[in-house]
Parts: structure tokens; C-alpha cells; sequence
């Protein structure tokens, strides 16, 4: 079973931040949180991951509670080409990875 | 271009019949692994390889079998004994705790 809940799907205008929220309230201390996305009929992409500290890369920035109970993916312009599926997970290794649901991201003009 | 490639696209197997997946990855990665994804849902691992010749089960490995005897190749074999096996099906590799990386999947279908 995926250790996170997620939101089933959201929507977000065009240019604007999309603000992705994951609950992982039963997250170990060694655990990261991991955020990949799917395009229909692709493989998922990875885009950030973070252990307690707030990270920000060229796709995303992800903010972890400091309980850590908690976090949120920011597109800051999302794009057309943000409409994916959102997937938050929670693993301390890549053999413990579980793909739950995810968010369906629609990115409307 | 470094990468993973899965192939075919699409496939079709009959009943009773054993079939195939490739996968194979040039970006030097020791560990490999085997996702199924059904319709409007998540990723289930079904098998996993952190180095040649060594491969470990998954959530869901009944009915399907791997082998890992070179570094780039991962194949995935989907026997008779998987009953219902229309999904699709994704390989990844990663380098140690890094992140995925994803080839662009196979569509399995029954005939």
C-alpha cells in the first residue's frame, strides 16, 4: 500500500503556481519524499525529492512540513505541458518505492 | 543519448502462451526493475535486480519470471500462469539510491 494520500485531481490555470499536496503522516526519519510525474502512455519522470529541507530545482521546489508529516510540490508557471499525473512517495530506497494514484494535474488555458 | 529502451510498444499474446519484454538501459546503471500499471491506477513492482545475476521479488512477481545475466538487460517474461495479464508494463533503472529512470513502456494485451 502507498504511504501517502493525495488529492485524485486538480486543476490549475495556465501561468499560474500549481500547488501539490501530499499527506505522509506515517513517515519514517530515514524516509525521503519523492515526487515523479506521468504523461499519458509514458514512463513516469523524476522531479525533486527531499529528506526535512525545503528543495527547489529548474522543474519544482517541495516544501516538507517540519513535522514532516506533510509536503507540497509548486510548479511556479505551470504550462500546458504540466497536465500529468502527480505521484508522491515516500521511500528510504529505490526497492521500496510505491506508485499510489497519484494526482491528475489538468493545466487549463 | 543514454537511456532505456523497451520494446515492442504493443504486444498481444494468446492463451496459454508464454511471452517476452525487453528492456535494456546504456546509462550504466546497477539496479533494474520491473513495474505493472492497470488502467487509471498506480505503479506495482514486480521484480527487482540491484546487480547481474541477482533479482528479488516484488509486490506482485506470481506469474511472471526475469533473468539478469548482463548489466543492460532486464527482460521480463510473462508466463501462462499470470492470468490476467493486460496492463502496462514500465522498466526502470536508477544507480544506487538515485532516482529512476523510466523507458516509455510496453502495452501487453490478450488475444
Amino acid at each position: 500500500d502507498a504511504k501517502t494520500t493525495q488529492p485524485p485531481s486538480m486543476d490549475c490555470a495556465e501561468g499560474r503556481a500549481a500547488n501539490l499536496p501530499c499527506n505522509h503522516s506515517t513517515i519514517s526519519g530515514n524516509e525521503y519524499v519523492y515526487w515523479y510525474r506521468q504523461i499519458h502512455s509514458q514512463g513516469p519522470q523524476y522531479i525533486i525529492h527531499g529528506l526535512k529541507n525545503n528543495e527547489t530545482n529548474e522543474m519544482a521546489s517541495l516544501i516538507i512540513t517540519e513535522d514532516r508529516k506533510s509536503s507540497t510540490l509548486i510548479l511556479p508557471h505551470a504550462t500546458l505541458r504540466d497536465t500529468a499525473v502527480y505521484y508522491c512517495i515516500v521511500s528510504y530506497n529505490n526497492n521500496d518505492m510505491r506508485f499510489g494514484a497519484g494526482t491528475r494535474l489538468t493545466v487549463k488555458p | 543519448d543514454g537511456g532505456i529502451t523497451q520494446s515492442p510498444k504493443y504486444l498481444f499474446r494468446k492463451e496459454g502462451q508464454n511471452v517476452t519484454l525487453s528492456c535494456e538501459q546504456n546509462l550504466n546503471h546497477d539496479a533494474m526493475y520491473w513495474y505493472r500499471q492497470d488502467p487509471g491506477q498506480g505503479l506495482r513492482l514486480i521484480y527487482y535486480s540491484q546487480i547481474v545475476n541477482d533479482f528479488q521479488k516484488g509486490d506482485i512477481a506470481e506469474g511472471y519470471s526475469v533473468s539478469r545475466e548482463k548489466k543492460e538487460s532486464f527482460p521480463l517474461t510473462v508466463t501462462s500462469a499470470q492470468k490476467n495479464p493486460t496492463a502496462f508494463y514500465l522498466c526502470a533503472s536508477s544507480q544506487g539510491y538515485e532516482k529512476l529512470f523510466f523507458g516509455s513502456g510496453t502495452q501487453l494485451s490478450v488475444l
